[in-house]
């Protein structure tokens, strides 16, 4: 299996444009979560979904933040407008069920300037 | 919110030396995990400790699950090079099921 596969790796973005990140988790797992990591706060929730049904997006910071599970192999967040205290490293990661450990993508470092 | 605090926070020490970094919280957990993260890669776990008192080791580490379930440590000895990284302890925890918090990490350093 290739694993949790994120794109893009890296993005750098004016603020005020559209971010849009990808992932697909690995074939099978019925869970998917989306994490932020940064030096001050360290990895934070942001959403995550079972079956393709989002459980609990309390994480996310803003209404400018969105995310969807159209089907089990993919998913997106989106930033619209984005800022520059959006910079981050966002992570994507999948379990075969609630309560199974994770398997983190690589991550996609996002540069707001 | 149920929350994991690490420590120390940075640990910097020469190859060979032994060392070990804990992770403590208020609240009992039912389970910890202990993941390892390199530079420009996600976490990756390394294990998972379920019963109070529990140890486990893989190769030169060493987890150890606390009686109580509210604390664990890793023990690392003779670190090499290749341990050098950022170390999360998590537990499942929160008003919804199936999420796990992470502390804050410990990132180490290991110099030839």
């Amino acid at each position: 299996d290739a694993g949790v596969i994120q794109s893009p790796r890296h993005e750098v973005t004016e603020m005020g444009q559209e971010v849009t990140l990808r992932c697909k988790p690995i074939s099978g797992h019925n869970s998917l979560f989306w994490y932020r990591q940064t030096m001050m706060r360290g990895l934070e929730l942001l959403i995550y979904f079972n079956n393709n049904v989002p459980i609990d997006d309390s994480g996310m910071p803003e209404d400018r933040f969105s995310a969807k599970m159209p089907n089990a192999s993919f998913s997106t967040l989106k930033i619209q407008p984005s800022e520059p205290r959006d910079s981050a490293v966002y992570f994507c990661a999948s379990s075969l069920d609630l309560g199974s450990f994770y398997t983190f993508g690589s991550g996609t470092r996002l540069t707001v300037v | 919110t149920q929350l994991l605090e690490q420590s120390p926070q940075f640990l910097s020490i020469q190859e060979g030396e032994n060392l070990t970094v804990y992770c403590n919280s208020s609240s009992v957990f039912s389970s910890l995990q202990w993941y390892r993260q390199e530079p420009g890669e996600g976490p990756v776990l390394l294990v998972t400790v379920v019963t109070g008192g529990e140890v486990k080791k893989l190769k030169r580490l060493t987890f150890q699950f606390g009686d109580a379930r509210k604390d664990s440590s890793l023990h690392i000895t003779a670190a090499q090079p290749g341990d050098t990284g950022l170390y999360l302890c998590a537990g499942p925890g929160g008003t919804s099921y199936g999420k796990l918090t992470f502390g804050q990490g410990t990132i180490l350093t290991v110099h030839p």
